[in-house]
């Protein structure tokens, strides 16, 4: 299609559970990015792929949080163990090209953790 | 649909020049509208915009809301080669679901 779908919308989880999200990338498109939106419209970036390979994971936390890009599979991004901090909306994006042109992002998964 | 388009989608200019960037949405239960500049990692928030009318500036750029007609402009004067990036627009609802655009890819030649 083309839009970036991310589910869910909105995800509340309790402290210590998981967490997943997925990011269906438009049809074509090579990679992915995910970022997370904390505070006061701010991106950090975690993670982006070029088809199933990780690509930059330097964002990542090393603990806790892992992501997936399988072929004919959305990729994901799981968070064990979730923190209050974890708190955010997590967009994802893609594009045919990689970080400079082209971009589309999804509307975001806002995960809540209560 | 809730959609946003941006435009151009690429553009070259010359250093010193000034330049007019395009966001026009369609979003129900608008809330804000975003612009943000992509150059390496993560988008790099510029200016949140709420109301109709009311510049915002930021050294050379400077940005305005036309909540009657739906769009955003981006405006950078005296354009660097600094400045070559790819420029994102972004509308919230009151839903706090965001729709971004494509974004416009700006390259300053010196």
């Amino acid at each position: 299609g083309e839009e970036v779908a991310q589910t869910p919308k909105h995800l509340v989880r309790g402290e210590g559970q998981k967490a997943k999200l997925y990011c269906a990338p438009i049809k074509g498109h090579s990679y992915v990015f995910w970022y997370q939106q904390v505070l006061k419209n701010e991106f950090k970036f975690l993670i982006s792929f070029q088809n199933e390979n990780v690509f930059d994971e330097t964002g990542m936390p090393k603990e806790r949080f892992s992501a997936k890009c399988l072929p004919n599979s959305p990729c994901s991004l799981e968070i064990q163990a979730t923190k209050l901090e974890d708190s955010a909306v997590y967009f994802c994006a893609s594009s045919q090209v990689g970080v400079i042109y082209g971009y589309t992002f999804g509307s975001g998964t806002r995960l809540t953790v209560v | 649909e809730d959609k946003v388009v941006q435009s151009p989608l690429s553009l070259v200019v010359h250093e010193g020049d000034t330049v007019t960037l395009n966001c026009s949405y369609e979003v129900t239960n608008f809330r804000s509208l975003l612009w943000y500049k992509q150059e390496k990692k993560a988008p790099t928030f510029l200016f949140m915009l709420t109301s109709s009318g009311i510049e915002k500036k930021s050294g050379r750029l400077s940005s305005i809301l036309d909540k009657k007609e739906l769009f955003s402009i981006l405006n950078i004067t005296a354009t660097q080669t600094g400045d070559s990036a790819v420029y994102l627009c972004a509308v919230g609802n009151t839903g706090n679901q965001f729709y971004f655009g494509t974004g416009t890819s700006l390259t300053v030649i010196p």
